[in-house]
């Protein structure tokens, strides 16, 4: 079974904090994601990445930055917390870059609150 | 005009009854079609992917896909309180991993 662990269940952070999100997946996926979610707006993509050092902006990726520099691991980093950053933070991962039925495979999801 | 759109619910039915959930999508190259579940306060999971027109059954559950109609649909069979949670479609556009596109989800909710 594919495993996606993301560090941290709960976090909370003070507005203008710099905070980090870690990721790691164990199958050697080469496709990682950062979505976060909110009530009403559904699944939003942040970052993506599809090879080691390889990142590409999703929907929403202002106030993001992201890293990988290992294939297993995807770091989402928050440079200065705000508020309207609160949300549920998804990790996924997926195995084919080219391939168009390989489905994503979520993190349990960090509920990162920014007071 | 949304991707990807769904009923938000919420959808209730009596256990035992079939559920039906539907999707619709805006663009016409869409590829591949997915449907996940999530509970309350957890991470979706998949449930099923199709990509081509017609039928594809898994134990109880079942997605249609209609690509000229733009709709694909997930029926749950003998519904069971378990089955309550958000079910979220989600469709890639053209064919790579990083082209997913959710729907909101729909809320089911199964009455024992």
């Amino acid at each position: 079974d594919v495993k996606v662990t993301q560090s941290s269940r709960y976090l909370v952070k003070r507005t203008g904090e710099k905070v980090f999100l870690e990721c790691v997946q164990d199958m050697d996926h080469e496709n990682m994601f950062w979505y976060r979610q909110d009530p009403g707006l559904g699944l939003r993509l942040i970052y993506f990445s599809y090879d080691v050092k390889m990142k590409e902006k999703g929907d929403i990726p202002e106030g993001y930055s992201v890293s990988r520099e290992k294939k297993e691991r995807f770091s989402l980093i928050l440079e200065s917390a705000s508020t309207n950053q609160t949300s549920m933070y998804l990790c996924a991962s997926s195995g084919q870059k080219s391939s168009y039925n390989s489905p994503l495979h979520f993190g349990n999801g960090t509920r990162l609150t920014v007071t | 005009q949304k991707e990807v759109e769904q009923n938000s619910g919420p959808l209730s039915v009596p256990e035992g009854a079939i559920a039906s959930l539907n999707c619709t999508y805006s663009d016409q190259g869409s590829q591949s079609f997915f449907w996940y579940r999530q509970y309350s306060g957890k991470s979706p999971e998949l449930i099923m992917f199709i990509y081509s027109n017609g039928d594809k059954e898994d134990g109880r559950f079942t997605a249609q896909l209609n690509k000229a109609s733009q709709y694909v649909s997930l029926l749950i069979r003998d519904s069971q309180p378990s089955d309550s949670a958000t079910y979220l479609c989600a469709v890639n556009k053209w064919g790579g991993a990083n082209n997913l596109f959710f729907g909101t989800g729909t809320r089911l909710t199964v009455i024992p």
